[in-house]
């Protein structure tokens, strides 16, 4: 079976960068796909197929992937960053989410 | 505007069933994918089941195969997931959400809640 990797927790302070990572498999072999959850809402997307940043997402988010690393990262982390993060790729019709990051901003 | 609409959580037995529905609007429904995530108090994201726009090809976590049945009325926009033999375990948040093959989930709804009691 297919699982992602995540750190439990990201803390960062305020206007510094943040990474997390997500590695496994079968992140070489697919996209991988970036959201983000702040408590009592639905995830949104941050980060599309690997680096692509979808409309309305601030230019600090950006992107990255190797060989079997994923990476996320928040240039300039602010207060409104504090969220719970998911990477995601597909098999087929099947979702893969990896384990989530909390990200604190101190 | 994208938005959903959600029904048909709440609170069911032990071996209960439950049918989802969820009424997508702001999007082309038949173009897209669509699949049920849910999230278990103070857990991470589980794909639960997807289908594909014409509901041609559809697929079910390990977890709920055999119990659990996507479904979709393009005409109406509306999403369907059918749940039987329900467990403690399938307690949960269930969001519907809409993506293209291979793209990240561009859409996502608010979720219904799915309380099973034993």
């Amino acid at each position: 079976s297919y699982e992602l990797t995540q750190p439990l927790s990201v803390s960062v302070a305020l206007g510094q960068p943040a990474t997390i990572t997500c590695g496994g498999d079968s992140v070489g072999l697919q996209s991988v796909h970036w959201y983000q959850q702040r408590p009592g809402q639905a995830p949104v997307l941050v980060i599309n197929r690997n680096s692509n940043r979808p409309s309305g997402i601030p230019e600090r988010f950006s992107g990255s992937k190797s060989s079997d690393t994923a990476t996320l990262t928040i240039s300039s982390a602010q207060i409104g960053d504090e969220a719970d993060y998911y990477c995601q790729v597909w098999v087929n019709y099947r979702a893969v989410f990896g384990t989530g990051t909390k990200v604190t901003v101190l | 505007e994208v938005s959903f609409l959600a029904s048909g959580g709440g609170l069911v037995q032990r071996g209960g069933s439950l049918r989802l529905s969820c009424a997508a609007s702001g999007f082309s429904f038949s173009t897209h994918a669509m699949s049920w995530v849910r999230q278990a108090p103070g857990k991470g994201l589980e794909w639960v089941s997807s289908i594909s726009g014409s509901a041609t090809t559809s697929d079910y976590a390990d977890s709920v195969m055999g119990r659990f049945t996507i479904s979709r009325d393009n005409a109406k926009s509306i999403l369907y997931l059918q749940m039987n033999s329900l467990t403690a375990e399938d307690t949960a948040i269930y969001h519907c959400a809409a993506f293209y093959r291979g793209s990240g989930i561009d859409y996502w709804g608010q979720g219904t809640l799915v309380t099973v009691s034993s």
